[in-house]
C-alpha cells in the first residue's frame, strides 16, 4: 500500500540552529501539504503545493520557515533559527488533487527545540 | 474564518457500546467531509470520507452528513479499548480561491473495557 514518507520521525535541536524535513508523497499526488500540529489540537496547515507551485503560504512564518517542492515532487521544510515555540509534530500530507480527493498523512515528525 | 467545531471530550463509553461523534463546520459551501482516527503520537490516519447528505458505512463506522444543519457525524459500533483515541473531523473547502481542508481540534474517545 503506497505511503507517505517523512525523514527524520524525532528531532532534538538547540533554539537559533536550523532545523530540515523531507517529505515524499504517495506516487501521483499533485497536492502537497505540510502541517503544524501542537498537543491538543487539530492540524494547522503551514503551505499547500500543487505540483511545484505553492498555492497558499498564508500560515507559514516566512521569516524563519521556507518550503520547496522544485520537481512536484518530494518536499522540504525548513526552519532557521529554530525557536522554543516551534516545537510540536509536523505532518506532511498529499491527496491527488485540491478538491474533494481524500488527503493521506505522512508519519510526521516530533520536533523538540531546547 | 472558516471553522470547524469538535467537542474535545473526553467521550467515555463502555465497550460493545456505540460511540458518537459530532462536528459543526461553518462554511455552507463546503462539498467534502472526513473522520481521521490519532493515536497518542502518532498521525492521523483516515476512516471515512463523505459527500453526499446521508449515510455511508464500513464495517463498524457510520459517517452521516447534514449539510443543511453544517452537521457531520460518526458512530462507531460495537465500541473496543482499542477505539481509544482522538477522532479528527475535517472539511476541505474554499478559503479565498484554493481549498483546504480545515480540522478541527478532536474529540477524545476512552472505550472502557
Amino acid at each position: 500500500e503506497a505511503e507517505v514518507a517523512q525523514s527524520p520521525r524525532y528531532k532534538i535541536t538547540e533554539k537559533s540552529q536550523a532545523v530540515a524535513f523531507w517529505c515524499d508523497p504517495i506516487s501521483g499526488h499533485a497536492t502537497l501539504y505540510w502541517y503544524r500540529q501542537i498537543l491538543g489540537q487539530g492540524p494547522e496547515l503551514l503551505v499547500q503545493f500543487q505540483d511545484e507551485s505553492v498555492v497558499d503560504d498564508s500560515q507559514l512564518p516566512k521569516d524563519r520557515f521556507s518550503a520547496e517542492r522544485l520537481k512536484g515532487v518530494d518536499s522540504t521544510l525548513k526552519i532557521q533559527p529554530a525557536e522554543l515555540g516551534d516545537s510540536a509534530m509536523y505532518l506532511c500530507a498529499s491527496s491527488l488533487g485540491q478538491v474533494m480527493y481524500e488527503q493521506y498523512f505522512g508519519p510526521g515528525t516530533r520536533l523538540t527545540v531546547t | 474564518q472558516k471553522e470547524v467545531e469538535q467537542n474535545s471530550g473526553p467521550l467515555s463509553v463502555p465497550e460493545g457500546a456505540i460511540a458518537s461523534l459530532n462536528c459543526t463546520y461553518s462554511d455552507r459551501g463546503s462539498q467534502s467531509f472526513f473522520w481521521y482516527r490519532q493515536y497518542s503520537g502518532k498521525s492521523p490516519e483516515l476512516i471515512m470520507s463523505i459527500y453526499s447528505n446521508g449515510d455511508k458505512e464500513d464495517g463498524r463506522f457510520t459517517a452521516q452528513l447534514n449539510k443543511a444543519s453544517q452537521y457531520v457525524s460518526l458512530l462507531i459500533r460495537d465500541s473496543q479499548p482499542s477505539d481509544s483515541a482522538t477522532y479528527l473531523c475535517a472539511v476541505n473547502t474554499d478559503t479565498s480561491g484554493t481549498y483546504k481542508y480545515i480540522f478541527g481540534t478532536g474529540t477524545r474517545l476512552k472505550v472502557l473495557a
